[in-house]
C-alpha cells in the first residue's frame, strides 16, 4: 500500500543546534505536503507546507525541502529551542481528480526532544 | 480569531452511554473534519463537511454519527461506544480552497470509554 513514513521515531538535538526531520512517502501522485507540529495534550498545529511545484520554501526558523526524485520530504529548524520539543507529524494529500475523494494523509510522527 | 474550539475537553463515558462531543470554529471555514488519535498515533481521518453536507465518510461504525448544523458548529455523537473506541477526537476546520490540506485543528476531546 501507499503510506507516508518516517525515518526516525525520535530524535534528541541539543538547544541551540539545528535539527532536521525527514519523511518518505511513496505516492507519486501526491502534489501537496505540510508539517505538523503536536505538543502535549493538543491538537496539531501547521508549521509549513509545499506544493509539488517547488523544492524548497522557508518559513521563520523552519525549511521545507521536497525531492520528488526520491519521494523524500525533509523539516528543518533552525537554532532549536526547549518549546521545538514535540511530536512533528508530516502528511500528503493527493490531489485527486474527483473534489471530495482527497484526505490528507499523516505519516508516523517522529518526537523531537530539545536537550537544554 | 484562528482557533478552532472544542468541548470538552475530556470525557468519560460508560458503554451505554449518549454523548456529543462539540466543535466550533469563527474562521469563515466551510470544511470541517473530524479525526481519531490513539496514543502515540498520527491522526486518522473519520469524515469531512463541506458546505455542511457530508463529503467524506472513512467507513466508520454507526456508532459515530456526525452533524454539521450551520457553517461554524460540527458535532460529534456518540452511542454504544466499546472501549476500543478510547482516544482523542479531533476536529479541524479548513478553507474550501484548502480542502484537505492546509487545516487548523482544535485541542481535541480526549475520551474514555468504560
Amino acid at each position: 500500500g501507499e503510506s507516508v513514513g518516517l525515518h526516525l521515531p525520535t530524535l534528541s538535538v541539543q538547544e541551540g543546534d539545528n535539527s532536521i526531520i525527514n519523511c518518505a512517502y511513496s505516492n507519486s501522485a501526491s502534489d501537496y505536503f505540510i508539517w505538523y507540529k503536536q505538543e502535549s495534550g493538543k491538537g496539531p498545529q501547521f508549521i509549513i507546507d509545499i506544493r509539488s511545484n517547488m523544492d524548497k520554501r522557508q518559513g521563520q526558523r523552519v525549511t521545507v525541502l521536497l525531492n520528488k526524485t526520491v519521494k523524500h520530504l525533509s523539516l528543518q529548524i533552525a537554532a532549536t529551542q526547549p518549546g521545538d520539543s514535540a511530536v512533528y507529524f508530516c502528511a500528503e494529500n493527493r490531489g485527486g481528480t474527483n473534489f471530495g475523494n482527497e484526505k490528507l494523509t499523516f505519516g508516523t510522527g517522529t518526537r523531537l526532544t530539545i536537550i537544554p | 480569531d484562528t482557533e478552532v474550539t472544542q468541548t470538552p475537553k475530556h470525557l468519560v463515558m460508560g458503554m451505554t452511554n449518549k454523548k456529543s462531543l462539540k466543535c466550533e470554529q469563527h474562521m469563515g471555514h466551510r470544511a470541517m473534519y473530524w479525526y481519531k488519535q490513539k496514543a502515540k498515533k498520527p491522526p486518522e481521518l473519520m469524515f469531512v463537511y463541506s458546505y455542511e453536507k457530508l463529503s467524506i465518510n472513512e467507513s466508520v461504525p454507526s456508532r459515530f454519527s456526525p452533524e454539521c448544523p450551520n457553517s461554524s458548529l460540527l458535532n460529534l455523537h456518540l452511542h454504544a461506544l466499546q472501549p476500543e473506541d478510547s482516544a482523542l477526537y479531533l476536529c479541524a476546520s479548513s478553507q474550501v480552497d484548502s480542502y484537505n490540506e492546509k487545516l487548523f485543528f482544535g485541542s481535541g476531546t480526549q475520551l474514555s470509554v468504560l
